[in-house]
Order: structure tokens, then sequence, then C-alpha cells
């Protein structure tokens, strides 16, 4: 089973500034890897698959970087609705698909 | 519009079972795989389960394996989970999730969620 490792766990970024998540895989996992968002009392929504594309009807603002283990999720410029819980997932080697341990991104 | 509905959460004894069933509408049910991912309350997310599209194919995560069993009825565009032998870690909000991909099998993103349904195990 591949192992999502998240850091930080809490980040803490106020508002207008850059936010830079980070996910790493204890192996390979090509591009097969996507960032989702959620919100308190809410479900994941799908932000960006393939390690960089964004889904569809998400802003520009959000980017994602990276292969092989390493991988980013940057938010240029956060808004107060960016404030949730972000989860990377691999679904290269399945099953299982494994998720992090998520990075809470807080208002400073 | 594309939704995903889950229903049948609520609270059961350890050792108990329940059905959970998720609504479907707005796209193409039988061409796609399904999941389910479950959230303990205050947790991360956990992939539960996953079946094809034709129901042919069936995988579980190791947690689960021998005491849910994962199921559709592609003429009611509806999933279903069915849960016995239930333990207190079980206890958590369950999601249905469908891939970006018609037809896609596993290597793939969870595109849509539904709301998401909660059981609660505890005597």
């Amino acid at each position: 089973e591949i192992v999502m490792t998240q850091s930080p766990a809490t980040l803490s970024v106020s508002p207008g500034e850059r936010a830079t998540l980070s996910c790493r895989a204890s192996q390979s996992v090509g591009s097969n890897l996507a960032w989702y968002q959620q919100k308190p009392g809410q479900a994941p929504r799908l932000l960006i698959y393939g390690a960089s594309t964004r889904a569809t009807g998400i802003p520009a603002r959000f980017s994602g970087s990276g292969s092989g283990t390493e991988f980013t999720l940057t938010i240029s410029s956060l808004q107060s609705e960016d404030f949730a819980v972000y989860y990377c997932q691999q679904y290269n080697n399945w099953p299982p698909v494994t998720f992090g341990g998520g990075t809470k991104v807080e208002i400073k | 519009e594309v939704q995903l509905l889950e229903s049948g959460g609520g609270l059961v004894q350890p050792g108990g079972s329940l059905r959970l069933s998720c609504a479907a509408s707005g796209f193409d049910f039988s061409g796609y795989a399904m999941n389910w991912v479950r959230q303990a309350p205050g947790k991360g997310l956990e992939w539960v389960s996953a079946i094809s599209s034709a129901a042919g194919s069936t995988y579980y995560a190791d947690s689960v394996k021998g005491r849910f069993t994962i199921s559709r009825d592609n003429s009611k565009n509806t999933l279903f989970l069915q849960m016995h032998s239930l333990r207190a870690d079980d206890t958590a909000v369950y999601y249905c999730a469908k891939p970006r991909i018609w037809g896609s099998w596993g290597s793939d993103a969870f595109a849509i969620w539904g709301q998401g349904t909660m059981v609660t195990v505890s005597s």
C-alpha cells in the first residue's frame, strides 16, 4: 500500500498570501495524484487531477505540480472561501487508493 | 445536474448490520465504476470499496474485507454497501464517489461525491 504524507498538518496564512502544501508518496505514483478541498460539514471537492490539471470550475489561483513522489498544491492568493482542509490522493497503484492525512489551511 | 445521494445510515449496535444506498442521477450510471469512501469523526479520508461498471469486479479495503459487500443496480441507478459485523471503528460518514472518466476502472480521481451518510456503531 502506498502511504501518502502531507505537510504541514496546519498552515496559518493571511488572506491574499500564497499557500504551499506538500504531499509525498512512499513510492512513485507517476502523475496519478489528485487534490481535494473539504470544508466543515461538506463532502470533498476535486480540485486537481493528473497532478496538475484543474478540475472543472476550479479557479486559476489553484495549481498543482510534481510527479513521482513529490507533489505541491499552491494557492496563489488565499481568499476567505479557501480556508479548509486539503487532501492529496494517489490512484496509480490500487487497490487501495490512498489519501494523505490532510493539511488544514487556517486564517492567520 | 450530476448528483449522488446517500441514505441508510444510522445508529447500530456492535455486531449489527446496515445497508447503505447511493442514488445517482444526471449521468450514465451504468458506464462508471463507483466507490465508497469513509471519514471517521475528525479524521481523514479512507477508501472502502469499489465496483466496476457492470459489477463484474469488486475490491475492498483490508479493514472491511469479509464484512462489507458492495453491489449496484444499474436499472435503478443505485449503489449499495451492505455492512455486517459492525465495529466501533466503522463509525464514520460514508460517501459514494464517482470517477471522472466513463469506463475507467481504478486509476482515476473522484470527480463527484455525495453529501454522505453517518453510521454510528455504539451500544
